[in-house]
């Protein structure tokens, strides 16, 4: 079975360029999770859907960040616009369900803003 | 609120030495604890749970006990390997049963052969 597939890997913008960065979920998976990694922060949760529906978005820095789940099978993050802080490595992960606490991690993307 | 406190890295150790890693939790209710490891280059995978109290998790060597007297879920490992080298993360499930993990900050671990 595939994993959670994130893309692209790699990512280098300038500042004030948007940015999508992209996820498939494992198929079957009802539950959606979006973490940013960076040396000084950690990991945090910055959004997490469940059958689609954003249920908790307290994470989200601020207003220049959105995120979407069309589909069960898709769902990106977009950053508009960008700025160099928001430099870091950026995971999906999904899970079975909401009362699944095994979370599958993508591979992540790894995000520059220069 | 509910958090997760890990014992600061780098841990530095050589092949075959005997490896703890100390984390306790603040929660409310009963949460379920987990350990997940992070490989150079790569996203968080499971390493092992424990559900309740007294419940110990184990895989690949690796062991952890749910002591909720001490709020404490402590990861220990007999003889490590280079290829243990890795960022190792405790975390917890909140109470509300909403699928969110509350991760703490990660220790990192460098065996050296």
């Amino acid at each position: 079975d595939a994993g959670v597939i994130q893309s692209p890997r790699h990512e280098v913008t300038e500042m004030g360029q948007e940015v999508t960065l992209r996820c498939k979920p494992i198929s079957g998976h009802n539950s959606l999770f979006w973490y940013r990694q960076t040396m000084m922060r950690g990991l945090e949760l910055l959004i997490y859907f469940n059958n689609n529906v954003p249920i908790d978005d307290s994470g989200m820095p601020e207003d220049r960040f959105s995120a979407k789940m069309p589909n069960a099978s898709f769902s990106t993050l977009k950053i508009q616009p960008s700025e160099p802080r928001d430099s870091a490595v950026y995971f999906c992960a999904s899970s079975l369900t909401s009362r699944s606490y095994e979370q599958y991690f993508g591979p992540g993307t790894r995000l520059t803003v220069t | 609120g509910d958090s997760v406190t890990q014992m600061e890295g780098p841990v530095t150790l050589s092949e075959e030495a005997f490896l703890t890693i100390n984390c306790t939790y603040t929660a409310t209710g009963y949460p379920s604890l987990f350990w997940y490891v992070q490989y150079p280059g790569e996203g968080l995978q499971l390493l092992l749970k424990a559900t309740k109290a007294d419940d110990k998790g184990s895989n690949k060597g690796f062991e952890a006990t749910y002591r909720k007297e001490t709020t404490s879920f402590h990861l220990e490992k007999g003889s490590v390997q280079v290829s243990d080298s890795a960022v190792y993360f405790c975390a917890l499930s909140l109470s509300s049963n909403t699928g969110k993990l509350i991760f703490g900050q990660g220790t990192t671990l460098q065996v050296k052969p």
